[in-house]
């Protein structure tokens, strides 16, 4: 059956850094990929999307990548801040599936001051 | 853009109880999903409207659980005869485009706790 995996444990990092999540998956051929920010309590909150022929995308201090072959997306935020602490999600969806996303499991991400 | 508003926010009841949500999405948009989300777990699609039309229901969705969205603009999920399984957090989310990979415009939740 598909699967999504992201790194299960927390990522701490200092302020100012590059924080990189990783989102790999299995068993599945998506045609784009979407990262998705949650705070506790609240709904995702969509910030990019990377289709399959595409291999990075970029916005303010945030980047993606999508490497087909390897079943991966890697996504970066540079210069972090306390205020990027938050689970982030990767989510897969398929060509004709009217946006129908399978989603991983979140990585959390704490910014240390 | 008022987003995507739900309610309630938190709901309490018994096993064995009926329950419904509602959910009104942005207005223009034409898409309507609904996500279950666990302790940990991501997301965890459950059904999708195209306006008025439920066009898929997960495998999830068990015969206790039904969605209506009438005149496709809100939309509510109803859980009958509750069991503590499930307990979650339900998601509803709005689209709009004639691509498939528009984001998605999540609401708050509904926090279910069967007791």
């Amino acid at each position: 059956s598909q699967k999504i995996e992201q790194n299960s444990e927390a990522l701490n990092i200092q302020e100012g850094k590059t924080a990189t999540l990783t989102c790999n998956y299995t068993n599945y051929s998506p045609a784009y990929l979407q990262w998705y920010r949650q705070d506790p309590g609240r709904g995702p909150v969509f910030l990019l999307l990377i289709r399959e022929n595409e291999k990075e995308k970029r916005k303010e201090r945030l980047k993606v990548t999508f490497d087909t072959t390897l079943k991966q997306s890697l996504f970066h935020i540079t210069a972090s801040q306390p205020a990027d602490s938050a689970t982030y999600l990767c989510a897969l969806g398929r060509a004709g599936g009217y946006n129908k996303l399978i989603f991983g499991a979140g990585t959390r991400l704490a910014v240390h001051p | 853009d008022t987003g995507v508003s739900q309610n309630p926010r938190h709901k309490i009841t018994k096993r064995g109880q009926n329950v419904t949500f509602r959910c009104d999405p942005i207005s223009e948009h034409n898409r309507l999903y609904w996500y279950r989300q666990t302790l940990g777990q991501g997301p965890e699609f459950l059904t999708y409207f195209q306006n008025e039309a439920q066009l898929e229901k997960s495998r999830l969705l068990s015969d206790r659980f039904s969605a209506e969205r009438p005149k496709g603009s809100f939309s509510t999920l109803e859980i009958q005869r509750t069991e503590q399984g499930d307990s979650a957090m339900y998601l509803c989310a709005s689209s709009f485009g004639r691509t498939d990979n528009s984001p998605l415009h999540f609401g708050n939740g509904t926090r279910l706790t069967v007791t």
